[in-house]
C-alpha cells in the first residue's frame, strides 16, 4: 500500500472548516483513498472514501486531486467534538472475490478544535 | 452485540507471564485485523485473518506474539513471556469482503501493561 504525508497537528476554531491535507503522490490506480479518525481512548472510527471523484457524506468531504497524488479531508463546521488523530489511507481495491488488504496506518494528523 | 467487543478492556501483568487477548468480531465479517499502538504513537499492523485463507503475519515483532482465529469467528491474540515494552493497546478490528468496499469496524482495544 502506498505511503502517506500527514502534517503532525492542526489547530481549527469551532465552527470553521476544518481542512486536512494528505499527500500519496506514489497510490496506484487500484488504490483508495480511506480516512479514519481516533478519539482518545477509543479505536479509530471509518470516515469517508474516494477513488478519484469528490466525495461527501454526512460527516465529511473528500477532495481529490486530479492526478490523485494527494486529498483533502474537509470537516465543514468543525466542534470540540471533532478533537482527534486523523488518518490518511491508501488501500488497494479488494477484488470481487473479496480478497481483503491490511490498513497501513501513519501517524496522523492530531486535530484540535477550539472555541 | 453490534459492535467489536475486546475482552479484557485493561490487562497488567508480570513481566515474563503469558497474556491472551480476545476479540470478539461482528457477525459475518470474514476479515479481522489486530493492531497495537503504543502510548502516543500510531496503529501498527500486527496481523490479518481473511476466511480460511493463511493469514498474514508480517506485522507480528517476534515469535513471542501468535494469534488464532477460528473460522470467522473469536480471534485470540497470545503473547509469551511479556515484556515492558509490548506494553500498549491492542486493536482489533473486523470488515466484511466481497465488495469493493467496506469500512473496518473497531473495538474499544485491550489496554496491556507489563510492570
Amino acid at each position: 500500500d502506498a505511503k502517506t504525508t500527514q502534517p503532525t497537528s492542526m489547530d481549527c476554531a469551532e465552527g470553521r472548516a476544518a481542512n486536512l491535507p494528505c499527500n500519496h503522490s506514489t497510490i496506484s490506480g487500484n488504490e483508495y483513498v480511506y480516512w479514519y479518525r481516533q478519539i482518545h481512548s477509543q479505536g479509530p472510527q471509518y470516515i469517508i472514501h474516494g477513488l478519484k471523484n469528490n466525495e461527501t457524506n454526512e460527516m465529511a468531504s473528500l477532495i481529490i486531486t486530479e492526478d490523485r497524488k494527494s486529498s483533502t479531508l474537509i470537516l465543514p463546521h468543525a466542534t470540540l467534538r471533532d478533537t482527534a488523530v486523523y488518518y490518511c489511507i491508501v488501500r488497494v481495491r479488494s477484488t470481487n472475490t473479496g480478497t481483503a488488504s491490511k490498513l497501513t496506518f501513519g501517524t496522523g494528523t492530531r486535530l484540535q478544535v477550539t472555541l | 452485540g453490534a459492535g467489536v467487543s475486546q475482552s479484557p478492556s485493561n490487562k497488567v501483568t508480570e513481566k515474563g507471564k503469558d497474556v491472551e487477548l480476545r476479540c470478539d468480531p461482528i457477525s459475518g465479517h470474514t476479515a479481522l485485523y489486530w493492531y497495537r499502538q503504543r502510548l502516543g504513537q500510531g496503529l501498527e499492523f500486527l496481523i490479518y485473518f481473511q476466511g480460511n485463507s493463511a493469514p498474514d503475519k508480517s506485522g507480528l515483532p517476534s515469535d513471542r506474539f501468535s494469534a488464532e482465529r477460528t473460522g470467522e469467528s473469536v480471534s485470540t491474540l497470545t503473547i509469551q513471556r511479556t515484556q515492558q515494552e509490548d506494553s500498549a493497546v491492542y486493536l482489533c478490528a473486523s470488515r466484511v469482503l466481497g465488495q469493493s468496499h467496506t469500512e473496518a469496524f473497531f473495538g474499544q482495544g485491550t489496554r496491556l501493561t507489563v510492570v
